[in-house]
């Protein structure tokens, strides 16, 4: 079974200075990794996905994340972060389409990211 | 598409009454995920549903906890009798796919007093 580690929980960072929120991830099989973003009282969205192919992928809102299978991990990183960024973010993992194993995904406990001005 | 819909958005009840949470996925994806979130236990799933069947209901906290999906367009999370510890967030999400990304409602917030 695939677990998801977030290590920080609480992040704290200046306006427009850059963060990274750390994720890893157990599987013994190939996986799809995902980050998702629950802003105050609202519901998750998906921030950025990785299914295969490029291991950097990037969200529209200048968020990016490396797939790393050597290490496990699938950090998120910004260069620049502002207010409006405040929020839970969630790493999140599957066992994509190798079979045998449950359906769904297995989230991480949650990173807050606080900004401060 | 409107996405996943829940109702209500907020619900405060006595302890001992019977909850229903609902919920509507999107058209189309064979799969609905109930959640419950706490400040203490993060995210957790609940059970899942397939093409209407429920696959896995090891995350029902106990007997008191029960949810149906009736048809592709309706699910329903009932707890009864209700007690104050089950008081959080519950979410319900959709999927097109077995293992890709997965859609989220709202959440109903649930207060048990």
């Amino acid at each position: 079974a695939q677990s998801v580690t977030q290590l920080d929980s609480q992040v704290p960072v200046f306006e427009e200075a850059p963060v990274e929120l750390r994720c890893n991830y157990s599987s013994s099989v190939s996986v799809y990794l995902f980050w998702y973003v629950q802003y105050p009282n609202q519901g998750l969205q998906l921030l950025l996905k990785y299914l295969s192919g490029s291991t950097l992928v990037e969200s529209i809102n200048g968020f990016e994340a490396e797939f790393n299978k050597s290490q496990t991990s699938f950090h998120l990183r910004k260069p620049s972060v502002h207010i409006s960024d405040t929020a839970e973010y969630f790493c999140a993992v599957s066992e994509g389409l190798s079979g045998g194993g449950a359906d769904g995904l297995t989230f991480g406990k949650g990173t807050h990211l606080i900004i401060q001005p | 598409d409107a996405g996943v819909i829940q109702s209500p958005r907020h619900e405060v009840t006595e302890m001992g009454q019977e909850v229903t949470l609902r919920c509507k996925p999107i058209s189309g994806h064979d799969y609905l995920f109930w959640y419950r979130q706490t400040m203490m236990r993060g995210l957790e799933l609940l059970i899942y549903f397939n093409n209407n069947v429920p696959i896995d209901d090891s995350g029902m906290p106990e007997d008191r906890f029960s949810a149906k999906m009736p048809n592709a367009s309706f699910s329903t999370l009932k707890i009864q009798p209700s007690e104050p510890r089950d008081s959080a967030v519950y979410f319900c999400a959709s999927s097109p796919d077995r293992n890709n990304e997965q859609f989220f409602g709202p959440g109903t917030r649930l207060t048990v007093l």
